[in-house]
């Protein structure tokens, strides 16, 4: 089993949905969360982090914790062509261990 | 103001030759990364850094050797360079305490290729 697993891809949307990506972690030590979206040829980028339980929203992102679950999502509402990436699950423990998921590729058609 | 740098942004080299990397951050951050990426997109960690202490050591042949002289600075040295090494080298930086801790920057990133 992955250390951090995504909803296998590549995810499809049409211009204006939401976009939902889904990530499990394994390691209950995990404290931290976090998105980041990597465009084709170009490192990823920080778009959310997330550290406990709830929700919370950043614009159009929306970040959803769940630790008796292990569970971390991201909502992208009203998907803009511009949100096609690849989308990156990381988890941290506290003593610095980053853990990242193999990423969803999303595209936003118009 | 570039926050995390790598140097070179592309390596072209041959197998069993001896390259380095640099990576700076002037995010005033502690903790600094490598990370591999290969061809089918799979971000790696390989060592992580915190005030030029080594606390993270993946399991990664121990012909790369990384080396942080002060805290905004974390390079990585490769010998005797394989095929296989072929990939993109990502450096990142973050902070280990405070409300956004572990938040990870990215340089750039280092497209290495072995022929």
């Amino acid at each position: 089993q992955k250390e951090v697993e995504q909803n296998s891809g590549p995810l499809s949307v049409p211009e204006g949905a939401i976009a939902s990506l889904n990530c499990t972690y394994s390691d209950r030590g995990s404290q931290s969360f976090f998105w980041y979206r990597q465009y084709s040829g170009k490192s990823p980028e920080l778009i959310m982090s997330i550290y406990s339980n709830g929700d919370k929203e950043d614009g159009r992102f929306t970040a959803q914790l769940n630790k008796a679950s292990q569970y971390v999502s991201l909502l992208i509402r009203d998907s803009q062509p511009s949100d096609s990436a690849t989308y990156l699950c990381a988890a941290n423990t506290n003593a610095g261990k980053s853990t990242f998921g193999d990423g969803t590729t999303l595209t936003v058609k118009p | 103001d570039t926050a995390v740098s790598q140097t070179p942004k592309y390596l072209v080299t041959q197998m069993g030759n001896d390259k380095s990397i640099k990576c700076e951050q002037n995010l005033g951050h502690d903790t600094m990364y490598w990370y591999k990426q290969d061809s089918k997109k799979f971000l790696k960690i390989m060592f992580s850094y915190n005030n030029k202490e080594l606390i993270i050591n993946e399991t990664v042949p121990n012909r790369f050797s990384p080396k942080s002289p002060d805290k905004a600075h974390l390079n990585l040295h490769i010998n005797s360079l394989e095929l296989g090494d072929s990939a993109v080298y990502f450096c990142a930086s973050s902070s280990s305490s405070g409300g956004a801790s572990y938040e990870q920057y990215f340089g750039p990133g280092t497209r290495l290729t072995v022929t």
